[in-house]
């Protein structure tokens, strides 16, 4: 069975460097998605992409958050620079429009980065 | 923008009892509520979704209902067994996926 595949699965990084997640969807899914889930709370949602167009970040904080998904396939989220409070895990998911007379999108979710700042 | 919130936080269970979880949302234009299931240390996992044309869908022993006028939906897990504890989330998105948010979690813990 296909699964959404990310890396690396653990980083711990200092406070002020940069770091990157990588994330490759199922194939053929067209819409992917990041998140970042604080423990104990549910995943917050940072971007969307169709293809490679972003669909939705308005909950990226885009003065240290990037993302981008050149060719619409994989996808990298980056934060410059890190910061005590984005310690979590990133979630990466991705989905494929299923019929029906209402669109809508079932979600895979990848194991996740979980990211230590110190 | 979308609002979920959800109920309870945490809930225990004997095995073989049934367990409910219940949502609410704000936006009236959600019309795909996914409820997923997270165990420790592992990627969520949808476990049953509904779409607002159905009111009730089942799955063996899950299923989920949806009130879109009250606008909230719930999670009934029967015959509960040790391996259902795991935190639950439910979620609700507009068309095509959009506006995608998540309820806080509920701890489901089922005592043997």
């Amino acid at each position: 069975e296909a699964e959404v595949a990310q890396s690396p699965r653990y980083k711990i990084t200092e406070k002020s460097q940069a770091v990157a997640f990588w994330c490759d969807p199922i194939s053929g899914h067209a819409t992917l998605y990041w998140y970042r889930q604080i423990l104990g709370q549910g995943p917050e949602l940072l971007v969307q992409f169709q293809d490679e167009s972003v669909v939705d970040d308005s909950q990226l904080p885009k003065d240290r958050f990037s993302a981008e998904r050149l060719k619409g396939v994989d996808s990298t989220l980056k934060i410059q620079p890190a910061e005590l409070g984005d310690s979590a895990m990133y979630l990466c998911a991705s989905s494929s429009i299923t019929g029906g007379p209402f669109l809508s999108e079932t979600q895979y979710f990848g194991p996740g980065t979980r990211l230590l700042v110190l | 923008g979308e609002n979920v919130e959800q109920h309870p936080s945490t809930l225990s269970v004997q095995e073989g009892d049934s367990a409910v979880i219940k949502c609410t949302y704000s936006d009236s234009a959600s019309n795909y509520f996914p409820w997923y299931k997270q165990e420790l240390g592992k990627r969520p996992q949808l476990i049953i979704d509904i779409r607002s044309n159905v009111g009730e869908k089942k799955d063996q022993r899950i299923a989920v209902t949806l009130n879109k006028t009250a606008k909230h939906f719930s999670l009934h897990i029967t015959e509960t067994q040790p391996e259902d504890s795991a935190v639950y989330f439910c979620a609700a998105s507009t068309n095509y996926g959009q506006n995608f948010v998540f309820g806080p979690g509920t701890r489901l813990s089922v005592l043997p």
